[in-house]
């Protein structure tokens, strides 16, 4: 139990464009989902929470006119990137939260973006 | 403000035992994570720590010291899959999770 998949799996766009990546949680209702960025090397960095029905709340430095996150049910979140640049390329990561006793998130796969 | 350390990198020898220290210092504390993260993969859930001690699952244990912000997690007879990223990330007051830089740990045979 606990799986959560994303799509796509890797995008290759052209700058200027926008991506939309979608991140299920297949087997369970998620109350929380949450969006990271990984930068080839570095840790996760959290850009946004978000829970089914309300807005997403932002981490700090993230903009949120840019990235777009949608979390219309308890099973699916969306993040879109807007008007992408080559600086937006990453590994976007993200993870849903409602199934564990501890409050532990189950990540998805992850979807590389790369912009050119 | 809210702080994880967590070694950059170690190396280990193939069959051998290896313990992969965290430290933490946080605003408020409700659980310990270990995660694992294979090269271009996302993080997949190791262990789960909350109370003092140590929890072993198989191969792997994790042990918290929740007075000294401390938390290990230990691999035993390690294997060459077990070269990998291992996340630490800590639950604060506000549920949110704060996450370590990884440590990444290199198998050698």
């Amino acid at each position: 139990g606990a799986v959560v998949s994303q799509h796509p799996s890797w995008v290759i766009c052209k700058s200027g464009t926008s991506v939309k990546i979608e991140c299920r949680s297949l087997d369970f209702q998620a109350t929380t989902m949450f969006w990271y960025r990984q930068f080839p090397k570095q840790s996760l960095m959290l850009m946004a929470t978000s829970n089914e029905g309300s807005k997403a709340t932002y981490e700090q430095g993230v903009e949120k006119d840019k990235f777009l996150i949608n979390h219309a049910s308890l099973t699916l979140s969306t993040l879109t990137v807007t008007s992408a640049h080559p600086e937006d390329s990453s590994f976007y990561i993200c993870s849903a939260s409602g199934e564990g006793d501890h409050n532990e998130q189950f990540f998805g796969p992850g979807t590389r973006l790369t912009v050119l | 403000g809210q702080n994880i350390d967590q070694p950059t990198e170690m190396t280990a020898t193939e069959g051998a035992i290896v313990q992969i220290n965290c430290t933490y210092q946080t605003s408020g504390f409700n659980g310990l994570f270990w995660y694992q993260q294979h090269a271009g993969e996302a993080p997949t859930f190791l262990s789960y720590n909350v109370l003092d001690g140590l929890e072993e699952k198989g191969r792997f244990s994790s042990f918290l010291s929740r007075s000294k912000g401390y938390s290990y997690l230990l691999l035993k007879e390690l294997q060459m899959k077990d070269s990998a990223s291992y996340l630490c990330a800590v639950l604060d007051s506000n549920y949110q999770l704060i996450w370590g830089a990884g440590t990444k740990l290199i198998i050698k045979p």
